[in-house]
């Protein structure tokens, strides 16, 4: 079936500007996370949704970042202000949600702030 | 404090020889491993898992051991192919299905 599905695949912008990444899981899966991944570093986690529950913002780096799950499955990650340390690999994931199982990957968006 | 480290950021190996991947950890109360592996502009691929019940998990040419009182995993690659070559993460959870904490990656290049 359908893995993970991620759009735009990259986007370049402005300083100052905000952007939206979105993401598709796989069908069926209702926990959605949101990585990204700097330059040289490992996976940084930034928000999750589970079902129908209140996400877990705890890894939002600043209040310029938020995020929210529209029925369930499509996720939209937003930027405000973009700033050029924002510049990463946005990685969005799935599972299940119901035992202990693995996350499934989407191919990411590279994001770059000019 | 990183909690998952993978201490060789690098590490090349001969075809058909076995790669041997480390990762330690400081969290007792992780639960479940995975390793993904992870090609350039590709998302991360999901390559084996390991619960803390378990001291060790096959899957083909692929074993992850796991030393809990040591809080060490390690991943084997028998025999290492060319197109094994990638960048292998390592991660832990906490108590299923809640963020994965990753360590920073070993980029193995396996030569011909």
């Amino acid at each position: 079936g359908a893995g993970v599905s991620q759009s735009p695949s990259n986007k370049v912008t402005e300083k100052g500007k905000d952007v939206e990444l979105r993401c598709d899981p796989i069908s069926g899966h209702t926990a959605l996370y949101w990585y990204r991944q700097s330059l040289g570093q490992g996976l940084e986690f930034l928000i999750y949704f589970q079902g129908n529950s209140a996400p877990d913002k705890s890894g939002l780096p600043s209040d310029r970042f938020s995020a929210e799950r529209t029925g369930g499955s499509v996720s939209t990650l937003t930027i405000q202000r973009t700033q050029q340390e924002d510049s990463a690999v946005y990685l969005c994931a799935s599972s299940l949600g119901l035992t202990k199982g693995p996350q499934y990957f989407g191919p990411g968006t590279r994001l770059t702030v000019l | 404090d990183q909690q998952v480290k993978q201490n060789s950021p690098s590490l090349s190996v001969q075809e058909g020889r076995i790669s041997i991947l480390n990762c330690d950890y400081t969290n007792s109360m992780f639960d479940y491993f995975l390793w993904y592996k992870k090609y350039p502009a590709e998302g991360p691929t999901f390559l084996i898992s390991i619960s803390s019940i378990k001291d060790k998990n096959e899957d083909g040419r692929f074993t992850v051991f796991l030393n809990k009182s040591a809080k060490h995993l390690s991943l084997h690659i028998v025999p290492s192919q060319p197109g094994d070559s990638a960048v292998y993460f390592c991660a832990a959870d906490l108590t299923g299905n809640t963020p994965l904490v990753f360590g920073k990656g070993t980029r193995l290049s396996v030569i011909a």
